[in-house]
């Protein structure tokens, strides 16, 4: 199972483009990134997903180098509503493989 | 409105009551799975379902059962529940990757389980 590793914590300021990092040298061939995010006491919400190069969404950008043992999750200009656990999460979920949550990077935006 | 429901939401149990956690979804989805969350820990894949009568253990089944009777419906049991096993559960459901597109997980909203 690729394992992965992420910032226990990070702070920004409103307005500020953040820059989450994960790695995850053991990944397999078929397994894709996935992000999510977290509020307190609640259900986690996929956020990105992709599986190289670079992914961009209405809400973040995923930058995945050419060896695949690592990826960067950024999210431009922060609110105060983007204070949450975001969990970079490695697998093929689309198989039967058990998939595995890191143990997340807690991001607080200040005002 | 595509959703994954918990039932209960909160409960608070004394060791050795055995006790069921309901977990619904109604977007046909052909995967589910049960985690746990504790503090410091992230979330912890307890079993997952790839279809009907289909599960596999995740990284922490000991002291869990689950069933896959219906594809709607995956049940988490607890049939001796103990002091370690308080946390807050998340039930999710997905489909299986078709090509290229995205592919996520929908949680539901948790159950807070205590057990004294």
């Amino acid at each position: 199972l690729a394992k992965t590793t992420q910032p226990i914590s990070m702070d920004s300021y409103e307005g500020q483009e953040v820059n989450i990092t994960c790695s995850h040298n053991n990944i397999a061939t078929n397994d894709y990134i996935t992000w999510y995010q977290q509020f307190p006491s609640q259900g986690p919400r996929f956020i990105i997903q992709g599986y190289k190069t670079k992914v961009t969404n209405e809400v973040a950008s995923l930058f995945i180098p050419a060896d695949r043992k690592s990826s960067t999750l950024s999210l431009p200009r922060v609110s105060l509503s983007d204070t949450a656990v975001y969990y970079c999460l490695v697998g093929d979920e689309g198989s039967a493989r058990q998939l595995t949550f890191g143990s997340g990077t807690q991001l607080t935006v200040l005002p | 409105e595509a959703q994954v429901t918990q039932n209960p939401r909160y409960l608070i149990t004394v060791t050795g009551k055995k006790l069921t956690v309901t977990c619904s979804q109604n977007m046909n989805h052909e995967y589910m799975s049960w985690y746990r969350q504790d503090p410091g820990l992230g979330l912890r894949q307890i079993y997952y379902s790839m279809n009907v009568e289909v599960t596999d253990k995740g990284d922490v089944p000991e002291g869990y059962k689950v069933s896959r009777k219906e594809k709607r419906n995956f049940p988490l049991i607890l049939e001796s529940p103990s002091p370690n096993q308080t946390s807050l559960y998340f039930c999710a459901s997905s489909s299986p990757r078709q090509g290229p597109n995205t592919y996520e997980q929908y949680f539901g909203p948790g159950t807070r389980l205590t057990v004294t």
